[in-house]
């Protein structure tokens, strides 16, 4: 059984330059969750993907958007990237389904560094 | 809203000494949850879960007990290891999935 994969791990980018992460899920599940983590703080939630809609968002502005695919892989879009933006960025899979208690697994992460 | 207060750290400890980090909670109803391990440059890995009041989550010789009536998940182990140095995370989600709200991690150093 293939576990979450992210990729790339690590990446570079100058202020108000745009980026895609990319997530590939835990096999047989649907549902696509992204977080991000600053130095030493736990990670923050940022939304979730089920059946290819997003299920829910947290406190980031628009700049940030995502999609997830037919076979429930997903990818990240950060746009206009600010200094603030620097952070572990974490994908974490589930199966979502009635009666569940979802566990979610997560990636190895992206690390963003926006100089 | 929903949220997770775990001990401040660092936690520094020597082998074979025993290990409790403490975590609460405030949410409503009756989320799941559960401690996630962090080692250095890597992702989160789930460590173990509870579900419901008075479960007892277990793995590698670690263990937590879901205490409803003082909104508790204190994560224990009897005899800690160097291999065991991380950040560990307590956090919550409400039934039916949906967002992991986390605290804001403790952070684990054993010495030999």
């Amino acid at each position: 059984e293939t576990g979450v994969t992210q990729s790339p791990t690590h990446l570079i980018k100058t202020r108000g330059q745009q980026v895609t992460l990319r997530c590939s899920s835990q096999s047989g599940h649907n549902t696509v969750s992204w977080y991000q983590q600053a130095l030493g703080q736990g990670p923050q939630f940022i939304f979730q993907y089920y059946r290819e809609e997003e299920n829910g968002r947290g406190n980031f502005p628009p700049r940030f958007s995502g999609l997830q695919f037919p076979n429930y892989s997903s990818e990240l879009n950060v746009n206009a990237l600010e200094l603030d933006d620097s952070a572990l960025y974490l994908c974490a899979s589930s199966e979502t389904g009635q009666g569940y208690r979802e566990t979610q697994y997560f990636g190895p992460g992206t690390r963003l560094l926006v100089l | 809203g929903d949220s997770v207060t775990q001990m401040e750290g660092p936690v520094t400890l020597s082998e074979e000494a025993f290990l409790t980090i403490n975590c609460t909670y405030t949410a409503t109803g009756y989320p799941s949850l559960f401690w996630y391990v962090q080692y250095p440059g890597e992702g989160l890995q789930l460590l173990l879960k509870a579900t419901k009041a008075d479960d007892k989550g277990s793995n590698k010789g670690f263990e937590a007990t879901y205490r409803k009536e003082t909104t508790s998940f204190h994560l224990e182990k009897g005899s800690v290891q160097v291999s065991d140095s991380a950040v560990y995370f307590c956090a919550l989600t409400q039934p039916g999935g949906g967002k992991l709200i986390f605290g804001q991690g403790t952070e684990l150093s054993v010495k030999p």
